[in-house]
């Protein structure tokens, strides 16, 4: 049972714009940023978006967060079949002596 | 460029420890906290701790506490995990990840990523 909550998968066609929630609480999302990876199959993660809506050096503007009180959004904007993968948030947790928390993962599936 | 190589997978049987290596390369290795996740096969990313290489300074995620230790080689840019009293549970791909900035632990990330080494459980 993850700390946050997110669907279990996504799908969208290419073209398409989807978005993908992460749902916390006040003593994580509620106080703290918000990070997004990407894992594409059989690799390790890589960081696809940084302080709720901050996107590292080569990772493409189709890719944006948000975040709005105790959760969070990734979207995808025009969807490519490389897109397919699992995409994970994470954050600091201030609970007893703080921990970093991740998402279940969503499974990203272009049609 | 920054990056982060780890050593190879291990098989161990039940009750042994692993140590796992990750070695950095293109940064200032004592400039940076050093992170450990591990990922069970088919599941999520769990994180089980963090290193200072400066000071050598360690935080335990509660579930691995009195069963992980985390340390540094500053000589040689190198962090390592090692996971102790192992069971078939610990199978997982363990991964280092570098703290992605200098600033305080709640607003950072985890930039860049090693490539993951495979610890097999198993009798």
């Amino acid at each position: 049972q993850s700390v946050l909550t997110q669907p279990p998968s996504a799908s969208g066609t290419p073209g398409q714009r989807v978005t993908i929630s992460c749902s916390g609480s006040s003593s994580n999302i509620g106080s703290n940023t918000v990070n997004w990876y990407q894992q594409l199959p059989g690799t390790a993660p890589k960081l696809l978006i940084y302080s709720n809506n901050q996107r590292p050096s080569g990772v493409p503007d189709r890719f944006s967060g948000s975040k709005s009180g105790t959760s969070a959004s990734l979207a995808i904007s025009g969807l490519q079949s490389e897109d397919e993968a699992d995409y994970y948030c994470a954050a600091w947790d201030d609970s007893l002596n703080g921990s970093w928390v991740f998402g279940g993962g969503t499974k990203l599936t272009v049609l | 460029q920054v990056q982060l190589v780890q050593s190879g997978a291990e098989v161990k049987k039940p009750g042994a420890s692993v140590k796992v290596s990750c070695k950095a390369s293109g940064y200032t290795f004592t400039g940076y906290y050093m992170h450990w996740v591990r990922q069970a096969p088919g599941q999520g990313l769990e994180w089980m701790g963090w290193i200072n290489p400066n000071s050598g300074g360690t935080n335990y995620a509660q579930k691995f506490q009195g069963r992980v230790t985390m340390t540094r080689d500053t000589s040689i840019s190198t962090a390592y995990m090692e996971l102790s009293r192992l069971r078939s549970d610990d199978t997982a791909v363990y991964y280092c990840a570098r703290a992605g900035a200098t600033v305080t632990i709640r607003h950072n990330w985890f930039d860049p990523w090693g490539q993951g080494t495979l610890v097999t459980v198993s009798s």
